[in-house]
């Protein structure tokens, strides 16, 4: 079975620059979650949605930093203007939304921004 | 709300020696927990969970973990490391909320 796929796996960028990071989610997961992963922070949820309805994007650093999921089997996370300190690895998790249930994680986009 | 705690950074061992990685947790109601591994470049990666049932669960590439109730703690642990066992490990906590929270990971590092 395919897991979840995170597009691009590398993007270097200058700052000011629109960034878009894609994400296709396991077929029939109902939960989808973006993650942030820094060495100084560790790894920091952004926003979760439940059938393609944000439910908690408290995490979401910015107004620069928006997310969408027009469907089930896709989702983006945008930032507009990027800015240096945005540099991290970001993931992409899917699940089934019961809370036994465990969270699958793509392999993450490596986002520098120069 | 719910929170978990890895109180090592750093776990060093030798091959063939038993491992164990910490973790407590804090949470109200009954816990759902879980093991993840990550291996350089990667994303994280399931390892075992504890839904209910028998304390000790058994998981991928020969880990289990113990759940203790009282200690509030679920550590996890091989009886035997390999050098390849070497990542970033991260416990988890999720409610029925679906609200779950992972530790800021322990990096084992087995020497041969």
């Amino acid at each position: 079975d395919a897991g979840v796929i995170q597009s691009p796996r590398h993007e270097v960028t200058e700052m000011g620059q629109e960034v878009t990071l894609r994400c296709k989610p396991i077929s029939g997961h109902n939960s989808l979650f973006w993650y942030r992963q820094t060495m100084m922070r560790g790894l920091e949820l952004l926003i979760y949605f439940n059938n393609n309805v944000p439910i908690d994007d408290s995490g979401m650093p910015e107004d620069r930093f928006s997310a969408k999921m027009p469907n089930a089997s896709f989702s983006t996370l945008k930032i507009q203007p990027s800015e240096p300190r945005d540099s991290a690895v970001y993931f992409c998790a899917s699940s089934l939304t019961r809370g036994s249930q465990p969270q699958h994680f793509g392999d993450g986009t490596r986002l520098s921004i120069l | 709300a719910q929170s978990v705690a890895q109180p090592e950074d750093q776990v060093n061992v030798a091959e063939g020696n038993p491992l164990t990685v910490k973790c407590t947790y804090s949470v109200s109601g009954n816990p759902y927990l879980f093991w993840y591994v990550q291996y350089p470049n990667r994303g994280l990666q399931f390892l075992l969970k504890y839904i209910t049932g028998d304390n000790l669960v058994k998981g991928s590439y020969g880990f289990e973990a113990e759940f203790n109730k009282s200690q509030t703690s679920f550590h996890l642990k091989k009886p035997s490391a390999l050098v390849s066992d070497s990542a970033l490990y991260f416990c988890a906590v999720r409610d029925n909320n679906n609200d779950m929270r992972f530790g800021a990971g322990t990096r084992l590092t087995v020497k041969p």
